[in-house]
């Protein structure tokens, strides 16, 4: 079955302070993986698309890795911000009629 | 704002009631989703649209029923819902659901249903 596991499914940082998120999947055949942050009430906006052959992506603060063989990928947020507090949605596409698999999101509380 | 606008934003109904949901995309895309997110629950795709034409039905109930005039408006039409309906949907587009899986999908900002 292809699923996408998140976590933690939530947690909270000090301003200005680092975080990673973790997202391990088991949809194949793999094509790229995404990232998407949701604020509230809002829908989900894309941070990062990681192919297969690729191995890091950086938005802004916003890093995401991907290791393909072990089928994990991270996001790293650096120096945190109060506009970081969302949730972060990992997204994994399939080769082949571009079906897409959520995960249940991690959220994220950013505290001054 | 991501391009992609959704009406109303906010929808209280009985479970007798027959409402539209709308959605319109101002990208020049060719591919509209329809998606539904529950409370502490993955995103579930419900439908989705390329040139106009449905090509995906995720096993969604006959009470939902869509509708896409254009590759820039996309309709949710619903009746007689329940309770557990209750969710947030959102609207998405992107270029073309087949051209290829790196295909971003802008989403709208979601209308939040509530059904009593």
């Amino acid at each position: 079955k292809n699923q996408v596991e998140q976590s933690p499914q939530s947690l909270i940082i000090l301003e200005g302070k680092n975080c990673t998120l973790q997202c391990n999947y088991t949809v194949s055949p793999f094509s790229n993986l995404r990232w998407y942050k949701q604020d509230t009430g809002r829908g989900p906006v894309s941070l990062t698309i990681m192919t297969f052959s690729e191995n890091t992506k950086s938005n802004g603060r916003y890093t995401a890795t991907l290791d393909a063989d072990t089928k994990q990928s991270s996001l790293h947020i650096t120096a945190s911000q109060l506009s970081d507090s969302a949730s972060y949605i990992c997204v994994v596409s399939k080769a082949a009629g571009n079906k897409l698999t959520f995960g249940g999101g991690t959220r994220v509380l950013v505290k001054p | 704002e991501t391009g992609v606008t959704q009406t109303p934003r906010h929808l209280v109904m009985g479970m007798t009631n027959k409402k539209s949901l709308k959605c319109e995309q101002h990208l020049g895309h060719n591919a509209m989703y329809w998606y539904k997110q529950s409370a502490k629950k993955p995103l579930e795709l419900m439908f989705v649209y390329n040139f106009k034409e449905q090509t995906e039905n995720n096993s969604v109930p006959s009470r939902f029923s869509p509708e896409c005039p254009n590759s820039s408006h996309l309709f949710l039409h619903l009746h007689t819902l329940q309770p557990e309906d209750s969710a947030l949907y959102l609207c998405a587009s992107s270029q073309d659901s087949t051209s290829g899986s790196t295909d971003t999908q802008y989403f709208g900002p979601g209308t939040r249903l509530t059904v009593l």
